[in-house]
């Protein structure tokens, strides 16, 4: 079965720092697809990058990179130049696919604190 | 792009009633939309698979006839929760799979139930 774990249930940083939001999973598949979402207070749960197992270079979006360690298998989202506004829940999420399912498998989640 | 929508954002029903719970693809077709439940401080949880045209798959240990599930367009599914009880107060979200097999998802229902 198909495993992610994210063992840091709280992380501060203070603004316009970079901070590094861990997540290692576990898979048998060759091919695989990673993703991390933030969701803010308000609930709605934001997709933010995406890492294929294939892809040969790690993702970047804006402010968001993955540090993609495939060996360690470890997915770990770095966020560059923190805002106040990047405070919130982050889940760390892994595609599971059979012949009979097809469906993303979540993170307990780290929440984020960004203090000035 | 990507834009789904949840409607109502919250809702409160007394005990016994059944709500319905929308979620729909604004500017894309979606085959695929997934409905999720979420308690105070917890990870989401999986409850079903709705797929357009066909019948929703469940998850184990989610009650099929509890949690009525209907995808009958490309853009529209719904979650109907019948005969609600205070146990099933909860954070109810919906997504849709886009083309990398991400999933984009709407802002949220607050269910109470008293």
């Amino acid at each position: 079965a198909q495993k992610i774990t994210q063992t840091q249930p709280g992380m501060f940083v203070q603004e316009k720092e970079a901070v590094t939001l861990d997540c290692t999973y576990d898979t048998s598949d060759p091919s695989y697809g990673l993703f991390w979402y933030k969701q803010p207070s308000s609930g709605e749960m934001i997709f933010l990058i995406y890492q294929g197992s294939y892809d040969q270079q790690n993702a970047t979006e804006g402010r968001y990179s993955l540090n993609f360690q495939k060996a360690r298998k470890s997915a770990n989202l770095v966020i560059s130049a923190s805002q106040l506004g990047d405070s919130a829940m982050y889940f760390c999420a892994m595609r599971e696919h059979s012949y009979n399912t097809d469906k993303l498998i979540f993170g307990t989640g780290t929440r984020l604190q960004v203090f000035p | 792009g990507a834009v789904v929508s949840q409607h109502p954002s919250w809702v409160i029903c007394k005990s016994g009633t059944s709500v319905k719970i929308e979620c729909r693809s604004l500017d894309f077709q979606a085959t695929t939309m997934f409905w999720y439940r979420q308690f105070p401080k917890q990870s989401l949880m999986l409850m079903a698979t709705s797929n357009e045209g066909s019948k929703a798959t469940y998850e184990q240990g989610v009650e099929k006839d509890k949690f009525l599930i209907n995808h009958a367009s490309l853009t529209l599914s719904t979650l109907t929760v019948t005969s609600a009880h205070p146990e099933d107060s909860s954070f109810y979200i919906c997504s849709a799979r886009g083309e990398n097999y991400e999933q984009y998802f709407g802002p949220g229902t607050r269910l109470t139930v008293t």
